[in-house]
């Protein structure tokens, strides 16, 4: 069964630092998203990305904020400089239509210290 | 320490029983929703969908019932297992294609 996978699974970074975080979406599909869930907490909306540009971005994903699609396989989330509030699991996300059932990845647990 | 978050509304249920979970969505013009179930350290995992045009629908042990008029999505779970045991998410969408979750439900199975 075809499945969203995200790299890596945990990343601990420094305050300040950048980090990547990368997913590989469903390989036919045409709409990918980013979500964040801070601990114990509910799943946010972050960006949707589709025809290689952004479609709807949340306030939460501000300046510090960039999505990427390098390659026909890759989509990825940057933080440029990491603040202690980014800690989350942040979720990848592909549909294959609009307004469809959208496929999560199983997350990237970010700790920044 | 523990961070402090939402507190999660919990169901408690036996093995075997039938589970009814509840969500009341905010945007009168969403037209799509979705149940997810989310086990601990995992991301979202689809269960079943609905379509406005639509009142209920069923699946494998699942039925998701949609009442427009009072903007309430329920999903039932027959012959509750403990596999099921999950916190459980439901997702609407607009005129835009990002899902905006609910709060969620911790349902939690006992023999």
């Amino acid at each position: 069964e075809p499945e969203v996978t995200q790299t890596p699974s945990h990343q601990v970074t420094q305050m300040g630092q950048e980090v990547i975080l990368r997913c590989v979406p469903i390989s036919n599909h045409l709409y990918f998203y980013w979500y964040r869930q801070i601990l114990g907490q509910k799943v946010e909306f972050l960006v949707s990305f589709y025809n290689n540009e952004i479609s709807e971005k949340s306030e939460i994903f501000d300046d510090q904020f960039s999505v990427e699609r390098p390659d026909g396989s890759n989509f990825t989330l940057k933080i440029r400089s990491t603040k202690l509030e980014d800690s989350a699991m942040y979720f990848c996300a592909s549909s294959g239509k609009v307004n469809t059932e959208a496929f999560f990845g199983q997350g990237t647990r970010l700790t920044v210290v | 320490g523990e961070s402090v978050g939402l507190h999660l509304p919990t169901l408690s249920v036996q093995e075997g029983d039938n589970s009814i979970i509840n969500c009341a969505y905010s945007n009168s013009a969403s037209d799509y929703f979705i149940w997810y179930k989310q086990e601990s350290g995992k991301g979202p995992q689809f269960i079943i969908d609905i379509r406005s045009n639509m009142d209920k629908r069923q699946g494998q042990r699942v039925t998701v019932l949609l009442n427009k008029t009072v903007k309430h999505l329920s999903l039932q779970i027959a012959a509750t297992q403990p596999g099921d045991s999950a916190v459980y998410f439901c997702a609407e969408t607009g005129n835009t294609d990002k899902l905006i979750f609910g709060t969620g439900t911790r349902l939690q199975v006992f023999p």
